[in-house]
């Protein structure tokens, strides 16, 4: 079975920065999407883990530990547009999600 | 940039009809998926289909739900004998496994409301 944890929201301000974490425990794994998720919208790929280690993508970096079934997707100089819903996804082949964390940026 | 295409955007049905969800997936990819997302609740996978048959299913993939390639284009999703607890956002993805990130691209779904 799959079971993925986050937690369900993080509120920070403008400019700050949030880590939002992951552990997971699945029966197959290649590695560890990050996706955004706005209200009534597709999921949109932010980020993809199979190494150890983090992966830096401008203002959004994604770490990955295998041994410990955990991941964080940090958020730098938060902008109000990152209000958003951010999703960690175990792949194995197929996508199994968490449930989402939503994060609220206040000015 | 590529895009999975999905239609309709929005449909409503009655309860007991039969619906179909069509999708196009990425020109050059092999692997095609339904995903769906009740309101409020995560995404949830449904199927995998993988040269011309599917690959794998969730628990919720049952009798009700079936896939098909119906042409070298479209991927579709027809659900018989609709119920209130189906409606939810339909989203279909496609991917590759020889590319990065396996090229995993959800199109922008389908809202499916049960009445």
């Amino acid at each position: 079975g799959q079971n993925i944890d986050q937690p369900t929201e993080m509120t920070a301000t403008e400019g700050a920065i949030v880590q939002i974490n992951c552990t997971y425990q699945t029966s197959g794994f290649n590695g560890l999407f990050w996706y955004q998720q706005h209200a009534g919208e597709a999921p949109t790929f932010l980020s993809y883990n199979v190494l150890d280690g983090l992966e830096e993508k401008g203002r959004f970096s994604s770490f990955l530990s295998r041994s410990k079934g955990y991941s964080y997707l940090l958020l730098k100089e938060l902008q109000m547009k990152d209000s958003a819903s951010y999703l960690c996804a175990a792949h194995d082949y197929k996508l199994s999600f968490g449930a989402g964390t939503t994060v609220t940026v206040r000015a | 940039e590529p895009e999975v295409t999905q239609t309709p955007s929005h449909q409503v049905t009655q309860m007991g009809q039969e619906v179909i969800l069509r999708c196009v997936p990425i020109s050059n990819h092999l692997y095609f998926y339904w995903y769906r997302q009740i309101l409020g609740q995560k995404v949830e996978f449904l199927v995998s289909f993988y040269n011309n048959e599917i690959s794998e299913k969730s628990e919720i993939f049952d009798d009700q739900f079936s896939v098909e390639r119906p042409d070298g284009s479209n991927f579709t999703l027809k659900i018989r004998s609709t119920k209130l607890e189906d409606s939810a956002m339909y989203f279909c993805a496609s991917g590759d496994p020889t590319t990065d990130n396996y090229g995993y691209t959800f199109g922008s779904g389908t809202r499916l409301t049960v009445v």
